[in-house]
């Protein structure tokens, strides 16, 4: 049972840099989320999708871009990583509808930006 | 907008012994669940407790077990009988019941509470 699971578990950018972190989640669940994490501020929502083809904004959409072109990916991309986007991120998936109400949790991957 | 508050940043407690983490949130849904999450060093999220706010009796799982108290919106958990593996930081969080609207399933998350355990 992989569930989910994101790659890469961590990476270390330039300013100005780009990148891509991947999510794979494989319970056919309808949602999925990007969440950043930072001391002090708990969990923060990036963006999150309801299903292939779509995505939203969340709380801290700024700098950042996703695509769901597949159901069972939701990649987030940074496309001028700044040292504030250092952070751990966190993807999520959840079956959507009325369902029990738990998300599943990747094992987070570590992003510094110097 | 729904907010969580947990306002002790850190606690500690001795090994068998009973800790008490609390969680606060604002909402004006009648209808969601709270989640206590521990989170080790491991950076894993690891689902502790959920709580239905339509069921008045408070959830138990072994040795942990919330207090919720609807009126108040308060949502503490309770680990009896405390481990050295309960060491952590645990994050209380929201989520609406319902599906669409601007919430769809999204959590928000309290600011954490690392806990320390003693042996």
């Amino acid at each position: 049972n992989a569930g989910v699971t994101q790659t890469p578990k961590f990476r270390v950018l330039k300013t100005g840099q780009s990148m891509t972190l991947l999510c794979a989640q494989d319970m056919n669940h309808e949602y999925m989320y990007w969440y950043r994490q930072d001391p002090g501020m708990g969990l923060r929502l990036i963006h999150y999708s309801v299903g292939e083809g779509t995505t939203a904004k969340g709380e801290v959409p700024d700098g950042y871009n996703v695509s769901r072109l597949k159901k069972q990916n939701f990649l987030l991309g940074l496309e001028s990583a700044a040292p504030s986007q250092t952070s751990v991120y966190f993807c999520a998936s959840s079956q959507g509808g009325a369902n029990t109400g738990e998300l599943f949790f990747g094992e987070g991957s570590r992003l510094t930006v110097l | 907008a729904q907010t969580v508050t947990q306002s002790q940043p850190e606690m500690s407690v001795q090994e068998a012994e009973t800790v008490t983490l609390s969680c606060t949130y604002d909402t004006s849904e009648s209808d969601y669940y709270l989640f206590w999450y521990k989170q080790p060093p491991s950076r894993q999220m690891i689902l502790v407790i959920r709580q239905e706010a339509y069921k008045q009796q408070n959830a138990t799982e072994n040795r942990f077990s919330v207090n919720f108290q609807k009126a108040a919106k308060s949502f503490s958990l309770k680990i009896s009988d405390s481990q050295l593996g309960d060491a952590a930081m645990y994050f209380c969080a929201y989520r609406s019941a319902y599906a669409g609207g601007t919430s769809y399933g999204k959590l928000t998350f309290g600011q954490g509470t690392i806990l320390t355990v003693h042996p």
